[in-house]
């Protein structure tokens, strides 16, 4: 089986500031992992993705994020951030070893940038 | 490039009816994959197409069903809609079926903007 957790509902952070959206997984074998975001009456925007190679993965609008296979875990990150990037964050794990498995989503992280 | 259209972007339907939704996936897009999103239950995967073929379903009732033209655009179909299918349901596409081992598991989703369906 192949799941995704998002421990945060919602991540505060000051315009400028780091922020982190945290991701764990789970999967049999080796995992595909996705990160999408979600403005107000959007469909979901591809960000970034990690398939194999550099645990660093930098994606559009400035965003990277940081696999850890030992701790299961794929934390999107961004320097410094904008009100702008204030939304919904998705992650998602196919795992690459299974025959049938659709995109598993977490449950969403929203993330608030304040000015 | 036109990127994934789902029509009709909000509609209203009453208990007991039934709805029709519709994805026309980027162009060369042979996969079209539907996904129901509520504020309780999140993203829960609904079916894929591929090659007018469905490739894998989710875990809901018959009611749910859909079908893929030979032009890869795709319906799905809701029936004896009930309040609970009030919901965002958004429908992507990709080069080729994710199903399977192998690289097409890394191929990204494209999405619509969504159909927003309202059951009173």
């Amino acid at each position: 089986a192949q799941s995704v957790a998002q421990p945060e509902d919602q991540v505060n952070v000051a315009e400028g500031n780091p922020l982190t959206v945290k991701c764990t997984y789970s999967v049999s074998g080796n995992p595909y992992l996705f990160w999408y975001v979600q403005y107000p009456n959007r469909g979901l925007q591809f960000l970034l993705k990690y398939i194999t190679g550099d645990n660093l993965v930098k994606g559009s609008y400035g965003f990277e994020a940081e696999f850890n296979k030992s701790q299961t875990s794929f934390h999107l990150k961004k320097p410094s951030a904008l009100v702008s990037d204030s939304a919904l964050y998705f992650c998602a794990v196919r795992d690459s070893y299974t025959g049938r498995r659709a995109l598993t989503f977490g449950s969403g992280t929203r993330l608030q940038v304040q000015p | 490039k036109a990127g994934v259209t789902q029509t009709p972007r909000y509609l209203i339907k009453t208990r007991g009816q039934q709805v029709t939704l519709s994805c026309s996936p980027i162009s060369g897009h042979r996969s079209v994959s539907w996904y129901q999103q509520t504020p309780g239950q999140g993203l829960q995967f609904l079916f894929e197409y591929f090659s007018e073929t469905q490739r894998n379903k989710g875990n809901f009732p018959g009611r749910f069903s859909g079908r893929q033209f030979s032009n890869s655009r795709s319906e799905m179909n809701v029936s004896t809609l009930e309040l609970g299918d009030s919901a965002l349901y958004l429908c992507a596409s990709s080069l080729s079926s994710g199903i399977g081992t192998g690289p097409s598991g890394a191929n990204v989703l494209t999405f619509g903007a969504g159909s927003r369906l309202t059951v009173l």
